[in-house]
């Protein structure tokens, strides 16, 4: 059974502060790992991908990948209100997507002013 | 380029009946998946299909089916629907590559009654 399991939160950030989210999978041939954000009443939108182990830097986000202990990480630098949403970690077994995204039940965050 | 296109976004169907929805992807991207969400199962995988060929489904009930076009749209049906179908469907795009970044379309949302 492929399981991706996050906190559920609320986390709560001071606004300008980094936000640290976590998620860990059980499935060790995952092979692609993704963030999605989701606002209250909308779908998900795809932040970042990571597919091999270290640090993927975008903008004032970071994905942090350990393949060895099976854990995916998203900071947020400089906290703003509106990054306030659910984020999903997602991930894949193999390529191609036959298998389709497995995700966890997301985390809520709060940033606050 | 324009993003994922769902039709309807909002529909309301009895017990019993059957409903039908539509998934345009993004232009040149040739995949095409499936996803229910729900407050309690979060987003579950349906199904996926690729060159008009189904090539993978999750753990739902065969009352759940798809098809794609050779135009690379997509439908899904459900038959006899239960109230426990209602939820916000979500169809994703990708390209057929290695990464897989899967985008999202807005959903249709669907309440059983």
């Amino acid at each position: 059974q492929k399981e991706v399991e996050q906190n559920s939160g609320p986390l709560s950030v001071p606004e300008g502060a980094i936000a640290s989210l976590n998620c860990t999978y059980s499935d060790r041939v995952s092979q692609s790992f993704f963030w999605y954000r989701q606002y209250s009443g909308k779908s998900p939108e795809l932040i970042m991908s990571i597919y091999s182990n270290g640090d993927k830097e975008d903008g004032r986000f970071t994905a942090q990948l350990n393949k060895a202990s099976q854990y995916v990480s998203l900071l947020i630098r400089d906290s703003q209100p509106s990054d306030s949403a659910t984020y999903l970690c997602a991930v894949m077994i193999g390529g191609g997507g036959a298998d389709g995204l497995t995700f966890g039940k997301g985390t809520h965050l709060i940033i606050q002013p | 380029k324009a993003g994922v296109t769902q039709t309807p976004r909002y529909l309301i169907k009895t017990r019993g009946q059957q409903v039908t929805l539509s998934c345009s992807p993004i232009s040149g991207h040739r995949s095409v998946s499936w996803y229910q969400q729900t407050p309690g199962q979060g987003l579950q995988f349906l199904f996926e299909y690729f060159s008009e060929t189904q090539r993978n489904k999750g753990n739902f009930p065969g009352r759940f089916s798809g098809r794609q076009f050779s135009n690379s749209r997509s439908e899904m049906n459900v038959s006899t629907l239960e109230l426990g179908d209602s939820a916000l469907y979500l169809c994703a795009s990708s390209t057929s590559g290695r990464t897989y970044e899967q985008y999202f379309g807005p959903g249709t949302r669907l309440t059983v009654t």
